[in-house]
Protein backbone atom coordinates (compact mmCIF):
# COMPACT_ATOMS: atom_id res chain seq x y z
CA UNK A 1 0.00 0.00 0.00
CA UNK A 2 1.01 3.68 0.12
CA UNK A 3 2.73 5.30 2.47
CA UNK A 4 2.65 8.58 3.81
CA UNK A 5 2.70 11.38 1.29
CA UNK A 6 3.45 14.85 1.39
CA UNK A 7 2.75 17.98 -0.83
CA UNK A 8 4.28 20.10 -1.83
CA UNK A 9 7.61 18.17 -1.83
CA UNK A 10 9.20 21.69 -2.23
CA UNK A 11 8.10 25.33 -1.23
CA UNK A 12 9.83 28.76 -1.67
CA UNK A 13 8.03 31.99 0.00
CA UNK A 14 8.29 35.07 1.26
CA UNK A 15 8.57 36.44 4.74
CA UNK A 16 5.77 37.52 5.58
CA UNK A 17 3.48 34.83 3.40
CA UNK A 18 1.21 32.32 4.61
CA UNK A 19 1.65 28.68 3.89
CA UNK A 20 0.23 25.72 3.94
CA UNK A 21 1.42 22.22 4.25
CA UNK A 22 -0.43 18.52 3.57
CA UNK A 23 0.00 15.46 4.94
CA UNK A 24 -1.91 12.17 3.10
CA UNK A 25 -1.16 9.54 5.74
CA UNK A 26 -1.17 5.38 5.21
CA UNK A 27 -5.15 4.78 5.24
CA UNK A 28 -6.19 3.60 8.44
CA UNK A 29 -3.59 5.09 10.77
CA UNK A 30 -5.67 7.26 13.52
CA UNK A 31 -2.10 8.61 15.18
CA UNK A 32 -0.89 11.46 13.00
CA UNK A 33 2.14 13.35 14.03
CA UNK A 34 4.08 16.40 12.30
CA UNK A 35 7.57 17.34 12.93
CA UNK A 36 10.21 19.65 12.23
CA UNK A 37 13.76 18.90 10.89
CA UNK A 38 16.08 21.73 10.52
CA UNK A 39 19.57 20.85 8.90
CA UNK A 40 22.19 18.75 10.68
CA UNK A 41 19.66 17.91 13.04
CA UNK A 42 17.03 15.50 14.11
CA UNK A 43 13.47 15.96 14.08
CA UNK A 44 11.80 17.79 16.77
CA UNK A 45 8.15 17.25 17.44
CA UNK A 46 5.17 19.62 16.85
CA UNK A 47 1.70 18.50 16.80
CA UNK A 48 -0.41 15.20 17.73
CA UNK A 49 -3.26 14.43 16.28
CA UNK A 50 -5.47 11.46 17.70
CA UNK A 51 -8.60 11.27 15.10
CA UNK A 52 -10.07 14.49 14.16
CA UNK A 53 -8.39 16.59 17.62
CA UNK A 54 -5.47 17.74 18.16
CA UNK A 55 -4.57 15.75 21.10
CA UNK A 56 -0.75 17.93 21.96
CA UNK A 57 0.05 20.77 20.26
CA UNK A 58 2.79 21.82 23.09
CA UNK A 59 5.40 21.72 20.08
CA UNK A 60 3.80 24.25 18.19
CA UNK A 61 6.78 27.21 18.29
CA UNK A 62 4.31 30.09 18.82
CA UNK A 63 0.42 31.05 17.83
CA UNK A 64 1.80 31.72 13.91
CA UNK A 65 1.86 27.84 13.32
CA UNK A 66 -1.73 25.75 13.60
CA UNK A 67 -2.83 22.63 11.95
CA UNK A 68 -5.85 20.75 11.36
CA UNK A 69 -6.99 17.28 10.46
CA UNK A 70 -10.96 18.16 9.59
CA UNK A 71 -11.60 14.08 8.84
CA UNK A 72 -9.26 12.41 10.85
CA UNK A 73 -7.18 11.43 7.89
CA UNK A 74 -5.59 14.16 5.99
CA UNK A 75 -3.74 17.26 8.04
CA UNK A 76 -2.89 20.80 7.00
CA UNK A 77 0.21 22.83 8.72
CA UNK A 78 -0.55 26.23 8.81
CA UNK A 79 1.97 29.08 8.92
CA UNK A 80 0.84 32.56 9.00
CA UNK A 81 3.67 35.83 8.61
CA UNK A 82 6.05 33.19 7.65
CA UNK A 83 9.96 33.78 9.12
CA UNK A 84 13.19 33.02 7.89
CA UNK A 85 14.01 30.77 11.33
CA UNK A 86 10.63 28.83 9.95
CA UNK A 87 13.40 27.72 7.06
CA UNK A 88 13.53 23.50 8.00
CA UNK A 89 12.17 20.42 6.71
CA UNK A 90 8.40 19.03 8.22
CA UNK A 91 7.90 16.11 8.25
CA UNK A 92 4.38 14.26 8.88
CA UNK A 93 4.23 10.67 10.89
CA UNK A 94 1.59 8.27 11.10
CA UNK A 95 0.98 5.33 13.03
CA UNK A 96 -2.31 2.92 13.53
CA UNK A 97 -2.40 3.86 17.50
CA UNK A 98 -0.83 6.25 19.73
CA UNK A 99 3.32 5.92 19.33
CA UNK A 100 3.04 3.10 17.40
CA UNK A 101 2.25 -0.01 19.31
CA UNK A 102 4.30 -2.22 20.51
CA UNK A 103 7.44 -1.39 18.46
CA UNK A 104 6.66 2.40 18.87
CA UNK A 105 6.76 2.37 14.77
CA UNK A 106 5.65 5.85 13.51
CA UNK A 107 6.11 5.83 9.28
CA UNK A 108 7.11 9.17 8.33
CA UNK A 109 6.70 10.81 4.49
CA UNK A 110 9.45 12.43 2.88
CA UNK A 111 9.22 16.22 4.01
CA UNK A 112 8.32 18.72 2.37
CA UNK A 113 10.95 21.36 2.66
CA UNK A 114 10.37 24.77 3.17
CA UNK A 115 12.44 27.77 2.45
CA UNK A 116 12.24 31.33 3.51
CA UNK A 117 13.11 34.20 1.45
CA UNK B 1 12.68 17.04 29.69
CA UNK B 2 14.92 14.45 27.35
CA UNK B 3 18.17 14.68 25.80
CA UNK B 4 19.52 11.94 23.70
CA UNK B 5 23.20 11.65 22.72
CA UNK B 6 25.18 10.29 19.76
CA UNK B 7 28.56 10.73 18.10
CA UNK B 8 27.60 13.04 15.36
CA UNK B 9 30.08 11.43 12.28
CA UNK B 10 31.49 7.76 11.99
CA UNK B 11 33.09 6.04 8.95
CA UNK B 12 33.99 2.61 8.19
CA UNK B 13 34.70 0.54 5.77
CA UNK B 14 32.37 -2.38 3.21
CA UNK B 15 32.34 -5.04 4.76
CA UNK B 16 32.94 -3.74 8.50
CA UNK B 17 31.16 -3.48 11.44
CA UNK B 18 30.01 -0.29 13.48
CA UNK B 19 28.51 0.62 16.19
CA UNK B 20 27.32 3.38 16.84
CA UNK B 21 26.31 4.32 20.83
CA UNK B 22 23.17 6.58 22.29
CA UNK B 23 22.90 8.04 25.84
CA UNK B 24 19.68 9.14 27.19
CA UNK B 25 18.46 11.10 29.65
CA UNK B 26 14.47 11.48 30.53
CA UNK B 27 11.44 11.91 32.54
CA UNK B 28 9.63 8.48 32.38
CA UNK B 29 11.09 5.79 30.01
CA UNK B 30 9.14 3.16 27.47
CA UNK B 31 12.03 2.38 25.53
CA UNK B 32 14.61 3.52 22.20
CA UNK B 33 14.24 3.20 18.85
CA UNK B 34 16.23 3.27 15.84
CA UNK B 35 15.60 5.59 12.82
CA UNK B 36 17.45 5.61 9.43
CA UNK B 37 17.67 8.34 6.99
CA UNK B 38 19.13 8.86 3.69
CA UNK B 39 20.01 12.32 2.71
CA UNK B 40 16.65 14.09 1.01
CA UNK B 41 14.37 11.05 2.35
CA UNK B 42 11.88 9.65 5.19
CA UNK B 43 13.46 8.37 8.51
CA UNK B 44 12.65 4.62 8.35
CA UNK B 45 12.24 2.87 11.20
CA UNK B 46 14.89 0.19 12.29
CA UNK B 47 14.14 -1.33 15.92
CA UNK B 48 12.96 -0.70 19.10
CA UNK B 49 14.04 -1.98 22.59
CA UNK B 50 11.66 -1.72 25.43
CA UNK B 51 13.63 -4.18 28.09
CA UNK B 52 17.52 -4.65 28.54
CA UNK B 53 19.52 -6.64 25.60
CA UNK B 54 19.92 -7.19 22.08
CA UNK B 55 17.71 -7.32 19.51
CA UNK B 56 18.46 -8.56 16.50
CA UNK B 57 17.04 -7.92 12.66
CA UNK B 58 19.08 -9.16 9.61
CA UNK B 59 22.30 -7.14 9.58
CA UNK B 60 21.47 -4.73 12.19
CA UNK B 61 21.06 -5.32 15.90
CA UNK B 62 20.06 -3.18 18.72
CA UNK B 63 20.78 -3.28 22.44
CA UNK B 64 19.21 -1.22 25.42
CA UNK B 65 20.92 -1.29 29.31
CA UNK B 66 18.11 0.48 30.75
CA UNK B 67 20.74 0.94 34.39
CA UNK B 68 22.82 2.48 32.03
CA UNK B 69 20.54 4.85 29.85
CA UNK B 70 22.36 3.63 27.31
CA UNK B 71 22.22 1.89 23.70
CA UNK B 72 23.58 1.22 20.51
CA UNK B 73 23.08 0.17 17.33
CA UNK B 74 25.48 -2.30 15.49
CA UNK B 75 25.25 -2.39 11.64
CA UNK B 76 27.33 -5.83 9.85
CA UNK B 77 28.66 -6.29 7.20
CA UNK B 78 28.19 -3.01 6.11
CA UNK B 79 27.35 -1.47 2.41
CA UNK B 80 27.15 1.05 0.47
CA UNK B 81 23.78 1.40 0.89
CA UNK B 82 24.10 1.91 4.96
CA UNK B 83 25.59 5.57 4.37
CA UNK B 84 23.15 7.19 5.82
CA UNK B 85 22.07 9.54 9.13
CA UNK B 86 21.23 7.12 11.88
CA UNK B 87 18.96 8.99 14.52
CA UNK B 88 18.29 7.15 18.43
CA UNK B 89 14.57 8.04 19.69
CA UNK B 90 12.82 7.95 22.76
CA UNK B 91 8.95 8.09 22.86
CA UNK B 92 7.41 10.25 25.37
CA UNK B 93 4.64 12.10 26.45
CA UNK B 94 1.07 11.61 26.67
CA UNK B 95 1.40 11.42 22.77
CA UNK B 96 4.02 9.34 22.65
CA UNK B 97 5.86 11.61 20.12
CA UNK B 98 9.48 11.01 19.50
CA UNK B 99 12.61 12.85 20.75
CA UNK B 100 15.30 12.50 17.97
CA UNK B 101 18.70 12.37 19.08
CA UNK B 102 21.40 14.91 16.75
CA UNK B 103 21.79 12.45 14.23
CA UNK B 104 25.02 9.87 13.76
CA UNK B 105 26.24 10.65 9.77
CA UNK B 106 27.92 6.87 9.02
CA UNK B 107 30.44 7.09 5.84
CA UNK B 108 30.92 3.50 4.36
CA UNK B 109 33.51 3.53 1.74
CA UNK B 110 34.67 1.44 -0.58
Amino acid sequence: GAGVSQTPSNKVTEKGKYVELRCDPISGHTALYWYRQSLGQGPEFLIYFQGTGAADDSGLPNDRFFAVRPEGSVSTLKIQRTERGDSAVYLCASSLTRGGGTYNEQFFGPGTRLTVL
Amino acid sequence: GQSLEQPSEVTAVEGAIVQINCTYQTSGFYGLSWYQQHDGGAPTFLSYNALDGLEETGRFSSFLSRSDSYGYLLLQELQMKDSASYFCAVPSGSARQLTFGSGTQLTVLP
